[in-house]
């Protein structure tokens, strides 16, 4: 089944601009790459999802290259508030996966 | 608030009893999933409906679990005989299928976190 691979950790200060890059080696040709950001004690939340090249919303960007084998999840200028884990996925129909995600954590 | 609500928000049982969990999707998704977490764990699938058919479950969903979605709406998970390992927090979420090449995004409710003493 469908498996991603992103590091298990980062840091990062406020202000700065965080990419997470994660890894999508059996991606299969129908599937879509998703992120979800989740907070202790809540849910997952939708952040973003692409199928190829470059999409941007108001909360972040996601870059796919050609060969969809990887994902970058861009988010700008963050907040203590960014301090959470995110899940990449590659999902196809209803079959989704979640890893163990990476969890960022933020510093003043 | 028009998102997925879950209820309810937290259970605490004794080994061995009964317990149900209720999740109410967004109101036009024909999809719902429940999921189990565990501490430091990414959230695991156990099932998923189509309107009122269940279409998939996971091996993780043993006898002891059952799950209904009577009218396509609502959907409840009942476990029975609970164990300490079923301590977790317990996941629904919806979706809207999408037609031809697409993904259905899910969009999760607050949970249901069980602990079994």
């Amino acid at each position: 089944l469908a498996k991603t691979t992103q590091p298990i950790s980062m840091d990062s200060y406020e202000g700065q601009e965080v990419n997470i890059t994660c890894s999508h080696n059996n991606i299969a040709t129908n599937d879509y790459i998703t992120w979800y950001q989740q907070f202790p004690s809540q849910g997952p939340r939708f952040i973003i999802q692409g199928y190829k090249t470059k999409v941007t919303n108001e909360v972040a960007s996601l870059f796919i290259p050609a060969d969809r084998k990887s994902s970058t999840l861009s988010l700008p200028r963050v907040s203590l508030s960014d301090t959470a884990v995110y899940y990449c996925l590659h999902t196809g129909g209803f079959k989704t996966i979640f890893g163990a995600g990476t969890r960022l954590f933020v510093k003043a | 608030d028009t998102g997925v609500s879950q209820n309810p928000r937290h259970k605490i049982t004794k080994r061995g009893q009964n317990v149900t969990f209720r999740c109410d999707p967004i109101s036009e998704h024909n999809r719902l999933y429940w999921y189990r977490q565990t501490l430091g764990q990414g959230p695991e699938f156990l099932t998923y409906f189509q309107n009122e058919a269940q279409l998939e479950k996971s091996r993780l969903l043993s006898d002891r679990f059952s799950a209904e979605r009577p009218k396509g709406s609502f959907s409840t998970l009942e476990i029975q005989r609970t164990e300490q390992g079923d301590s977790a927090m317990y996941l629904c979420a919806s979706s809207l299928a999408g037609t031809g090449l697409s993904t259905d995004t899910q969009y999760f409710g607050p949970g249901t976190r069980l602990t079994v003493l």
